[in-house]
């Protein structure tokens, strides 16, 4: 089972750039998540959805944006890189929200902005 | 508002030994409580979750974690800690069943021979 897959594992983009992660589960959840994680600042969220055409703000989404127009994928979109989003990304799934149910971690995507 | 402290960014233990990873919570309302676990390169894993049932809940690779609500505590133990438990350990706490996560900074558990 693929689970949570996230492209690219790897990018090193300029300031000023613009990318796009993508984000592709295969379990039919609702729930999706997108969280950065900095050293020893543990795992802040980014934007989350409930499911398809619905997206929330996190706790630092300023710099991001995301769509979810499958119930399947939820591309992470940054605009005008900053080195402050130099950071590991990781997506995740849940078939229940928060409290209720299991999150599955994609692998991470590292991105370097210089 | 829910939070999450972990005492200690990092925990040493030789093998063969108790592993005690300390997680404290504030929440206004019962809390679910989890602990996931992170290797090298990878993504998060659940270990364990608490969602009001029994107080002490047990979790993969021998790994388990009490619930006490007086002292707001979640702490994660092991009785023998092995080589391939080194890692990253995250607690983490929600405030109800609809509401998203919130993440401690975590403690980098090192195991050495």
């Amino acid at each position: 089972n693929a689970g949570v897959t996230q492209t690219p594992k790897f990018r090193i983009l300029k300031i000023g750039q613009s990318m796009t992660l993508q984000c592709a589960q295969d379990m039919n959840h609702n729930y999706m998540y997108w969280y950065r994680q900095d050293p020893g600042m543990g795992l802040k969220l980014i934007y989350y959805s409930v499911g398809a055409g619905i997206t929330d703000k996190g706790e630092v989404p300023n710099g991001y944006n995301v769509s979810r127009s499958t119930t399947e994928d939820f591309p992470l979109r940054l605009e005008l890189a900053a080195p402050s989003q130099t950071s590991v990304y990781f997506c995740a799934s849940s078939y229940d929200a928060g409290g209720g149910g299991e999150l599955f971690f994609g692998e991470g995507s590292r991105l370097t902005v210089l | 508002a829910q939070s999450v402290t972990q005492l200690g960014s990092h925990v040493s233990v030789s093998e063969g030994a108790l592993v005690l990873l300390r997680c404290n919570y504030s929440s206004s309302v019962p809390p679910y409580l989890f602990w996931y676990v992170q290797y090298p390169n990878q993504g998060l894993q659940l270990l364990l979750k608490y969602t009001s049932a029994a107080t002490l809940v047990k979790g993969i690779n021998g790994f388990e974690a009490e619930f006490k609500k007086s002292e707001t505590s979640f702490h994660l133990t092991k009785p023998s800690a092995h080589m391939s438990d080194a890692a990253e350990y995250f607690c983490a706490v929600s405030d109800s069943g609809y509401s998203t996560l919130t993440f401690g900074k975590g403690t980098m558990l090192l195991v050495s021979p």
